[in-house]
């Protein structure tokens, strides 16, 4: 099956600081999708993005398909953006594919 | 209404009992999965059901056992369990068709296996 890892596995950071958060994955993907995991374990889909780059308020993501991996970019932090941040890559053409999630990224924001 | 309802939030069951988790969606969604998860572990794939067949089992023992009723709704029905299956139950739902689209998750069961 395809191995996704993350890096780094843990991120400690202060307030209003900006961190990037990276997925590597072994395989060609036509799936890739970022989430949070908040400390009460409610998964969040942040992106859809298999390959481009994305926006959504304070969170970016960059996929690069052709070099296998994409990027989370986080500014401006904020003590609720705490949590785990999950990479999921799947290689089915529908949805109701097999999807495999990373080790995940544990980020925590101190005031 | 975007979310996906799991009930209950919380199960403690004894080995020899027999209960049920249920999994609610109303987006139209037509792919729904169960997603186990222990602590400090990512999600792992239990079961994916397509269009209510069920598509993927991820040999999972058979003392769990899924069931898609509807299009709208999925349970996981739990017998004979063993403490080592004390995790956090997720179900997610994505939408039909032949693109690829972001899951969406339920809040999960803590399920305590004593």
């Amino acid at each position: 099956g395809i191995q996704v890892e993350q890096s780094p596995p843990d991120l400690i950071l202060q307030e209003g600081a900006n961190s990037t958060l990276r997925c590597n994955f072994s395989d060609s993907v036509n799936n890739l999708q970022w989430f949070h995991q908040n400390p009460w374990g409610q998964l969040i889909n942040l992106f859809y993005i298999p390959s481009g780059t994305k926006q959504n308020g304070r969170l970016s993501a960059t996929t690069v398909a052709t070099e296998r991996y994409s990027l989370l970019y986080i500014s401006s932090s904020q003590t609720t953006d705490s949590g785990v941040y999950f990479c999921a890559v799947g290689k089915g053409e529908t949805s109701g594919s097999r999807l495999t999630f990373g080790e995940g990224t544990q980020l925590t924001v101190n005031p | 209404d975007t979310e996906v309802t799991q009930t209950p939030k919380h199960l403690v069951m004894g080995m020899t009992n027999k209960k049920s988790l249920k999994c609610e969606q109303h987006m139209g969604h037509r792919a729904m999965y169960w997603y186990k998860q222990k602590a400090k572990k990512p999600p792992e794939l239990m079961f994916v059901y397509s269009y209510e067949k069920l598509s993927i089992n991820e040999s999972v023992p058979s003392r769990f056992s899924p069931e898609c009723p509807n299009s709208s709704l999925l349970n996981l029905h739990l017998h004979a369990l063993q403490p080592e299956d004390s995790a956090l139950y997720l179900c997610a739902s994505s939408h039909p068709g032949r693109g690829i689209y972001g899951y969406t998750f339920g809040s999960g069961t803590r399920l305590t296996v004593v």
